[in-house]
């Protein structure tokens, strides 16, 4: 399965843009791109998706690059309540099902 | 709230005992994912099951089991508990879980400590 990588942590600035990198060299052509975060004390939460466009949803945007080996989290306007881990995610298949793959993600801090 | 419940919300038990983890997945929503959150393992991939149909098979032990029933809820059973289980159980759901790009929603967790 391919794999991602992403920076153990990143610092922003309340209400600046933040821009969270992931590297995925080994992408296959039908992997989508998936972004959680995590909450402190909370559950996963779903961000974002893309496969080959750049996407856009109330949370954020996801920039795929052209040859599809990296890409980036856009939050547009970081608030404190942004600060969580941020996964991205290749989703696997296993068996005759899919399983989201969580690497140690990217932990935001953001500062007042 | 993304609609996915967990019982019991914590619990603390010994080495050697079995517990059940029960989770109602959201309405509508036919897939049910287990993952486990430890600190050194971060969050790992169980099982899924799929309308009661088990779909795929991730790091489970064999100690492990879990299965889903008609109604769609989803039990986790964990026998001959050991300290290194002592983590967070997430659940998720998703409406299908046969499209790659369906979104899972997870319920708040359940902190399991064996003493």
């Amino acid at each position: 399965d391919a794999k991602t990588t992403q920076p153990n942590s990143m610092e922003s600035n309340e209400e600046e843009p933040v821009h969270l990198p992931c590297n995925h060299s080994t992408i296959s052509g039908t992997d989508y791109i998936h972004w959680y975060r995590q909450l402190p004390s909370q559950g996963p939460e779903y961000v974002i998706h893309g496969l080959t466009s750049n996407v856009n949803n109330r949370m954020a945007s996801l920039a795929i690059a052209e040859d599809r080996k990296s890409s980036t989290l856009i939050l547009h306007r970081a608030t404190l309540r942004d600060a969580a881990v941020y996964y991205c995610i290749l989703k696997m298949v296993v068996n005759s099902g899919y399983a989201l793959n969580f690497g140690k993600g990217t932990s935001l801090l953001v500062t007042p | 709230d993304s609609g996915v419940t967990q019982t019991p919300k914590h619990l603390i038990t010994a080495t050697g005992q079995r517990v059940t983890l029960r989770c109602s997945p959201r309405s509508g929503d036919l897939s049910v994912y287990w993952y486990q959150q430890s600190l050194d393992q971060g969050l790992q991939f169980l099982i899924q099951y799929y309308n009661g149909e088990e779909r795929a098979k991730g790091n489970i032990l064999e100690r492990f089991s879990a299965q889903q029933f008609p109604d769609l809820h989803s039990e986790l059973n964990l026998s001959s508990l050991e300290l290194g289980d002592s983590a967070l159980y997430f659940c998720a759901s998703s409406v299908a879980g046969t499209s790659i790009d369906n979104e899972q929603f997870f319920g708040p967790g359940t902190r399991l400590t064996v003493l």
